[in-house]
């Protein structure tokens, strides 16, 4: 069984178009993540949410908008596709546990081709 | 944020021990530090994390000397499907930042047959 998932796998689309990438986890998991892998291989964080909060990095565009319809999913929204938003987008999960550093699940990726 | 700096890349032979170091002079008090597994079109995978000393777990083991500023990570004879990029990453999740959550440059480890 696939922990967290994600579609599409891949995605290409055109400048200007609103697209969106979903998220599901069946780990049970109350934290849920985005990040962006641009083609330098650098991985950041996009936004963090769990039942309690919505954590934003403040150097991604407010195109970008996460929407969590359960605990078990996050879904990335992006308005006004930009050249530059082509990357590949991770989710992942990790537990509330009381571990200082939580674990996290990562998704297979979705790669995003913006033209 | 502990920032952290890793080798860009290593090579190894097949069957050989690999250790990988990672530098994270400013660590704190309350970080740990958790390595990460990364193949190419996959997302990263958890290896191992410490605190301090040693950790073993059926994949690899991390050191951890006294002073916290470094960890390495070792992987006992290594083999082709070892091949990929290593992060290691630092932080606390008392201090729950988006700086926390960004990985470094990773460490792109291939294995020669």
């Amino acid at each position: 069984d696939t922990a967290v998932s994600q579609t599409p796998k891949y995605l290409v689309t055109q400048m200007g178009n609103d697209k969106s990438i979903k998220c599901e986890q069946n780990l049970g998991h109350d934290t849920m993540y985005w990040y962006k892998q641009d083609s330098k291989k650098f991985l950041k964080i996009m936004f963090s949410y769990n039942n309690k909060e919505l954590i934003i990095n403040e150097t991604v565009p407010n195109r970008f908008s996460p929407k969590s319809p359960d605990k078990a999913h996050l879904n990335l929204h992006i308005n006004s596709l930009e050249l530059g938003d082509s990357a590949v987008y991770f989710c992942a999960s990790s537990p509330e546990t009381s571990s200082p550093q939580e674990t996290q699940y990562f998704g297979p990726g979705t790669r995003l081709l913006v033209l | 944020l502990a920032k952290t700096t890793q080798p860009i890349s290593m090579d190894s032979y097949e069957g050989q021990e690999v250790n990988i170091t990672c530098s994270h002079n400013n660590i704190a008090t309350n970080d740990y530090i958790t390595w990460y597994q990364q193949f190419p079109s996959q997302g990263p995978r958890f290896i191992i994390q410490g605190y301090k000393t040693k950790v073993t777990n059926e994949v690899a083991s991390l050191f951890i000397p006294a002073d916290r500023k470094s960890s390495t990570l070792s992987l006992p004879r290594v083999s082709l499907s070892d091949t990929a990029v290593y992060y290691c990453l630092v932080g606390d999740r008392a201090n729950f930042g988006n700086e926390k959550l960004t990985f470094g440059t990773g460490t792109r480890l291939t294995i020669i047959p």
